[in-house]
């Protein structure tokens, strides 16, 4: 089984300031990594995903995040954020199961992004 | 390309009653996901169907819940005898056909429930 732990349940940050939302994870056997983006009343839309190669991977909306194997996480980053970005930001695993997603998230992180 | 349909996106029931809760895949997508959000937590993975077959249904509740996907039409996330703790945000996701595993799921906007 494996787990997902976003410990900032909110995140307040200065327009053009930037941002890191911090994730880690548990599992016994390697898995995907996902990070969601969630705007209010809306479904989740996928920023950026790990399956495996290089460790830093970007993602749309000048989003990118770095896989650290050793540390067992998977933080969020952007240099300079937009109010745009003020949302709920999905941390999620899935092992390799061959042929679908078994997703397990964490319980999100709230941007808000101050003018 | 229209995108994940889910419909209602708010459902009001009383204790007891049944919820129907309707999700259309994107156009040529045959693997559909539901997902439960309760108030403050991610979401639960509950069921992964493809056309006519429940593949996995071990996020499922054992009682009152139930889901298919027929041949012809909407996946269906059906609740018996709801409980207030059945409230929640009930999301579909899905994703074409693929051997590795390793595609993008498309969510829905989501069916917002409500026991009373």
């Amino acid at each position: 089984a494996q787990s997902v732990t976003q410990l900032d349940s909110q995140v307040p940050v200065f327009e053009e300031a930037p941002v890191e939302l911090r994730c880690n994870y548990s599992s016994s056997v390697s898995v995907y990594l996902f990070w969601y983006v969630q705007y209010p009343n809306q479904g989740l839309q996928l920023l950026l995903k790990y399956l495996s190669g290089s460790t830093l991977v970007k993602g749309i909306n000048g989003f990118e995040a770095e896989f650290n194997k050793s540390q067992t996480s998977f933080h969020l980053r952007k240099p300079s954020v937009h109010i745009s970005d003020t949302a709920e930001y999905f941390c999620a695993v899935s092992p390799p199961l061959g042929g679908y997603q078994k997703v397990t998230f964490g319980t999100g992180t709230k941007l808000q992004v101050i003018p | 390309n229209a995108g994940v349909m889910q419909n209602p996106r708010h459902l009001v029931r009383r204790r007891g009653q049944e919820a129907r809760l309707r999700c259309s895949p994107m156009k040529g997508h045959s693997h559909v996901y539901w997902y439960r959000q309760l108030p403050e937590e991610g979401l639960k993975f509950m069921v992964y169907l493809q056309k006519e077959n429940i593949i996995d249904e071990s996020g499922m509740p054992k009682e009152r819940f139930s889901a298919e996907f027929p041949k012809e039409g909407p996946s269906i996330l059906r609740i018996q005898q709801v409980v207030r703790g059945d409230s929640a945000a009930y999301f579909c996701a899905s994703s074409p056909a693929g051997s590795r595993g390793d595609y993008e799921q498309y969510f829905g906007p989501g069916t917002r429930l409500t026991v009373t």
